[in-house]
């Protein structure tokens, strides 16, 4: 399973774009790059998912350079409630379901005014 | 119903007893999931079922045995454990649509605190 590398921590205030960037230099060829939000005392939440490219939906973009060796989640004009730990997972994923994905560190991002 | 249901919120027992843990969802997923989460670290997963079978099992101890009894229902039954198991249990669920799988759903968790 390939390993992730995120900055433990970040900080931003509420109106700025943030960019989380994680490493994964042992990527496989069917591997997916996710990311998950959590607060405390809650379960992770899905953000988006990639695999190569740009992805960009209601909330965030991903992007992920050719080589597919790292990825960036980008949160656009953040508010206070983004302040949660948000995890990169790096992971196959198979037909019949039932992938095994490891979360990593994390990265808790706090806002502020 | 997009969410996955877990109950209870909280559980307080002690080493001798024996309790389950629920976990519930009617989205159609066919991977269900255990983790478990100390405070401030990340989830770590314990088991992985497939349409219904056990397909993953993280060299959990047997103090910990998951069942799942059909396709929106898994539970995890504990018997005789430790204080150090006290933490968050989460469940999460999962679908597949050809080979891409769209992430996965988690329930808000039980708060299990062992005694």
């Amino acid at each position: 399973l390939a390993k992730t590398t995120q900055p433990i921590s970040m900080d931003s205030y509420e109106g700025q774009e943030v960019n989380i960037t994680c490493s994964h230099n042992n990527i496989a060829t069917n591997d997916y790059i996710t990311w998950y939000q959590q607060f405390p005392s809650q379960g992770p939440r899905f953000i988006i998912q990639g695999y190569k490219t740009k992805v960009t939906n209601e909330v965030a973009s991903l992007f992920i350079p050719a080589d597919r060796k790292s990825s960036t989640l980008s949160l656009p004009r953040v508010s206070l409630s983004d302040t949660a730990v948000y995890y990169c997972l790096v992971g196959p994923v198979q037909a019949g379901g039932g992938n095994k994905l490891t979360f990593g560190t994390g990265t808790q991002l706090k806002v502020e005014l | 119903d997009t969410e996955v249901t877990q109950t209870p919120k909280h559980l307080v027992m002690g080493m001798t007893n024996k309790k389950s843990l629920k976990c519930e969802q009617h989205m159609g997923h066919r991977a269900m999931y255990w983790y478990k989460q100390k405070a401030k670290k990340p989830p770590e997963l314990m088991f992985v079922y497939s349409y219904e079978k056990l397909s993953i099992n993280e060299s959990v101890p047997s103090r910990f045995s998951p069942e799942c009894p059909n396709s929106s229902l898994l539970n995890l039954h504990l018997h005789a454990l430790q204080p150090e198991d006290s933490a968050l249990y989460l469940c999460a669920s999962s679908q597949v649509q050809g080979t891409v799988n769209y992430g996965y759903t988690f329930g808000s968790g039980t708060r299990l605190t062992v005694v």
